[in-house]
């Protein structure tokens, strides 16, 4: 898998939009762009994925940049409960059978 | 939730002692795996499988036995506990039909003594 970049912490207020950066200047023309997050003493949580286009679910959206050397996940209100490790997980549409390599994510810290 | 048991969730076990952590699902997935994460190294694959009787070596499988005997279950065996592997072991699935998005059990905490 292609290598991700991302900043390894970040702070932010209960309420407040939060933007999480993600670069990936090596991605490949099929690599989907995949964001997990993992909360203090539990498994990750998959949170969003994307090939080219925005996307939105009812966690997050995924802004994908047009180069697509970079993307960030868009937490649009964020509360107590998004504090968390986001990880930022670059994955060739044709899947393997292998599993997914984490990096050291971000760590955010929301504040009350 | 993507029906992932692990079992147990907490064990406490001395060196030298076989340990086999159980992974269990109910969605009938072809993909499952293992991983281990630890302070300061994250997570890591330790064993992966892809179907019944099909696995392979993840980044560290040295010490790690696995099994899938049923495609439901996934089985995890330290056959001689160290030290080094007091950890938290996550067993995972992939949902191949939702983008190959993988989904993680609650995890169990092996303390080796």
């Amino acid at each position: 898998d292609a290598k991700t970049t991302q900043p390894n912490s970040m702070e932010s207020n209960e309420e407040e939009p939060v933007h999480l950066p993600c670069n990936h200047s090596t991605i490949s023309g099929t690599d989907y762009i995949h964001w997990y997050r993992q909360l203090p003493s539990q498994g990750p949580e998959y949170v969003i994925h994307g090939l080219t286009s925005n996307v939105n679910n009812r966690m997050a959206s995924l802004a994908i940049a047009e180069d697509r050397k970079s993307s960030t996940l868009i937490l649009h209100r964020a509360t107590l409960r998004d504090a968390a490790v986001y990880y930022c997980i670059l994955r060739w549409s044709g899947g393997g059978a292998d599993g997914l390599t984490f990096g050291k994510g971000t760590h955010l810290i929301i504040q009350p | 939730d993507a029906g992932i048991t692990q079992s147990p969730r907490h064990k406490v076990t001395e060196t030298g002692t076989p340990v086999t952590l159980r992974c269990h699902q109910t969605e009938n997935h072809r993909y499952m795996y293992w991983y281990r994460q630890d302070p300061g190294h994250g997570l890591r694959l330790i064993h992966y499988s892809y179907g019944v009787k099909d696995t392979d070596k993840g980044e560290v499988s040295d010490g790690y036995s696995v099994s899938r005997s049923k495609t439901e279950d996934f089985l995890l065996t330290l056959e001689s506990a160290t030290s080094s592997q007091t950890s938290v072991y996550f067993c995972a699935i992939r949902r191949t039909e939702s983008g190959n998005t993988i989904y993680f059990g609650e995890g169990s905490w092996l303390t080796v003594v």
